[in-house]
């Protein structure tokens, strides 16, 4: 399957500053996403990142507070802007990894996490 | 509105039993489930899926079923070990205009005691 890091692994941000969320791949992907999950949740689909337009933002989430960028088809980043502790929860970048042995469809495969907490 | 959710939010076993990790879906239209299972500080790994069409899919010591009628799901995982311990989420695979879109149950924290 498709490697997939994240960096910052995890940061401690102060209120009203903002962070910005790489994600990197090891091969060009077509499908890139950014999901959140807050503490001792599940995942909430943030945005899906679309390589060379603009960002699909999903409902409750806008652009001006999670800007997202996707210069090519490898690497996208996320921006938690003008954070405020509500938004401490763990940052996931997925892609969507094509058909594998054994696999019935095009799955989504994960990276390890950003883990943000806001002071 | 429409969701995915899960029936227990942890179990608990003991080393070597069987576990069945549950899962309810109401969007009648999606046609491909996935689970995935979570460790403490990673990203969530894929284990097994299936599509709509198909009852029961077994992989390596799991085996998925599908009750479309009562829209319900399950990961049965045989002999389980302490490694098996982490959150397990199943996810629905929502198409729409050409892309796909995973909307995740809240998830079951799996216990296994040596």
């Amino acid at each position: 399957s498709a490697v997939i890091s994240q960096k910052p692994s995890r940061d401690i941000c102060q209120r009203g500053t903002s962070l910005t969320i790489q994600c990197q791949v090891d091969s060009q992907v077509t499908m890139m996403f950014w999901y959140r999950q807050q503490p001792g949740q599940s995942l909430t689909l943030i945005a899906t990142a679309n390589q060379g337009s603009e960002a699909t933002y999903e409902s409750g989430f806008v652009i001006d507070k999670f800007p997202i960028s996707r210069p090519n088809l490898t690497f996208s980043t996320l921006t938690v802007s003008n954070m405020s502790p509500e938004d401490s929860s763990i940052y996931l970048c997925s892609v969507e990894g094509g058909r594998r042995s054994g696999r019935l469809s095009d799955t989504q495969y994960f990276g390890p996490g950003t883990r943000l907490t806001v002071l | 509105g429409e969701s995915v959710g899960l029936h227990l939010p942890t179990l608990s076993v003991q080393e070597g039993d069987n576990s069945i990790i549950n899962c309810a879906y109401s969007n009648s239209a999606s046609d491909y489930f996935i689970w995935y299972k979570q460790e403490s500080g990673k990203g969530p790994q894929f284990i097994i899926d299936i599509r709509s069409n198909m009852d029961k899919r077994q992989g390596q010591r799991v085996t998925v079923l599908l009750n479309k009628t009562v829209k319900h799901l399950s990961l049965q995982i045989a002999a389980t070990q302490p490694g098996d311990s982490a959150v397990y989420f199943c996810a629905e695979n929502r198409r729409n205009t050409g892309f796909q879109k995973l909307v995740f149950g809240t998830g079951t924290r799996l216990l296994v005691s040596p």
